[in-house]
């Protein structure tokens, strides 16, 4: 399947830990990365790997994966973060070398 | 510090053909990874359209396949793509970004700004 599905939205208060999930049959073959993207900004990578930061990302951004599900977690949201969120991976079928999620709306509080 | 620019034409007719070229600096296409196409509706997600790696051998999206031409032109640092027979559906932002591409993961990881190409009459 060439499909990763994303909560449509998600509202935390400042502060406070949010976890963003993306579900999707190749997650139990590859791992997700995770990109941030503000309005009328291109997309930023946060995550890739099995749990790693680009540099310059804070380390309040973390990711993590368990069978069909990868996640990532902002502990400590803050105003900053509202962003629009998306996960990328492979197709598991080899036909996609790259499918992005439906993409989560992060609201902070 | 590795930065792409996208450059090309922001209207293009119904039929034709959308043409994008995306220039690269502060890295050598030439030494590796894969470089890519992403593209993204007005108000929607993102699309991955193709990828190309630095000898030239090129993967697209199946659902774009037939109308994509993805070209990479080491001596100018530079890689293209052409969209043929667009329609207003391809409307978008394009992207052009750097593709990490192993065993077991996939990513983008530096982006250009971005360009909108806008199809209509």
């Amino acid at each position: 399947s060439s499909e990763l599905t994303q909560d449509p939205a998600v509202s935390v208060a400042l502060g406070q830990t949010v976890r963003i999930t993306c579900q999707g049959d190749s997650l139990r073959s590859y791992y997700a990365s995770w990109y941030q993207q503000k309005p009328g900004q291109a997309p930023v990578l946060v995550i890739y790997g099995k749990n790693n930061r680009p540099s310059g990302i804070p380390d309040r951004f973390s990711g993590s994966s368990s069978g069909n599900t990868a996640s990532l977690t902002i502990t400590g949201a803050q105003a900053e973060d509202e962003a629009d969120y998306y996960c990328n991976s492979r197709d598991s079928s080899g036909n996609h070398l790259a499918v992005f999620g439906t993409g989560t709306k992060v609201t902070v509080l | 510090q590795v930065q792409l620019q996208e450059s090309g034409p922001g209207l293009v007719k119904p039929s034709e053909t959308l043409s994008l070229t995306c220039a690269v600096s502060g890295y050598s296409i030439s030494s590796g990874y894969y470089w890519g196409w992403i593209r993204q509706p007005p108000g929607k997600g993102l699309e991955w359209i193709g990828s190309i790696y630095h000898s030239g051998s090129t993967y697209y999206n199946p659902s774009l396949k037939s109308r994509v031409t993805i070209s990479v032109d080491t001596s100018k640092n530079q890689f293209s793509l052409k969209l043929s027979s667009v329609t207003a559906a391809d409307t978008a932002v394009y992207y052009c970004a750097r593709h990490v591409l192993n065993s077991a993961a996939t990513y983008f990881d530096y982006w250009g700004q971005g360009t909108l190409v806008t199809v209509s009459s």
